[in-house]
């Protein structure tokens, strides 16, 4: 099975900071990596598919990178709202499965 | 507008069954594959399995702890899936909510399971 490893598992940064989210996988999965956010008792949103593509209606300071092992999630100038619980999926080999999520605090 | 509604939770005792459904709207549901994510109280989300669209024969996958346990199917004239947990075990206990794809672009509210005695 493959593991997902998320980087680091808890973070605070000031608002307008540039942030960097970062997942490993214990074995190549191309580009099939989706990012999610999840803020505190909500349903998580979908932010980022195909490792790079911004979902609709996501704002633009969301980007991502990465092919094979190694992925990013940058938050480029951090907003109050974006304090939230950040997740990145592989659905390239059975089972998928989860990072174990990085908690994202505004200081 | 896209729309995924679970229903089917509630408290149930160590051993029983129980079976969630996920009703959709807003798309052509027969297009997709269907996924079942859980989320325990205070901890992170869990892929559970999928079903995929008659395209590719309906097949499912499963995480290894529901495997034998928990049933993934579909009802395409209804737009809805279901996910049916036999065996239920006290580590079920989760919010589980359906999503839309093997991507899960578009999510349901989450319904919660409590197994306790």
């Amino acid at each position: 099975d493959i593991q997902m490893t998320q980087s680091p598992s808890a973070m605070s940064a000031f608002v307008g900071d540039r942030v960097t989210i970062t997942c490993r996988a214990s074995q190549g999965i191309s580009n099939s990596l989706v990012w999610f956010q999840q803020k505190p008792g909500k349903v998580p949103q979908r932010l980022i598919y195909a490792a790079s593509n911004l979902q609709s209606g996501v704002p633009s300071r969301f980007s991502a990178s990465g092919s094979g092992t190694e992925f990013t999630l940058t938050i480029s100038s951090l907003q109050p709202e974006d304090s939230a619980t950040y997740y990145c999926l592989q659905h390239d080999s059975y089972p998928y499965a989860f990072g174990q999520g990085t908690k994202l605090e505004i200081k | 507008e896209v729309q995924l509604v679970e229903s089917g939770g509630g408290l149930v005792q160590p051993g029983r069954s129980l079976r969630l459904s996920c009703t959709t709207s807003g798309f052509i549901f027969g297009d997709y594959a269907m996924t079942w994510v859980r989320q325990a109280p205070g901890k992170g989300l869990e892929w559970v399995g999928f079903i995929r669209n008659k395209l590719y024969g309906g097949a499912t996958q499963y995480v290894a702890s529901v495997k034998g346990r928990f049933t993934i199917s579909r009802d395409d004239s209804k737009s809805v899936a279901y996910l049916q947990m036999n065996s239920l075990k006290a580590e079920d206990t989760a919010v589980y909510y359906c999503s839309r794809s093997l991507a899960s672009d578009c999510w349901g509210q989450g319904t919660l399971v409590t197994v306790s005695s």
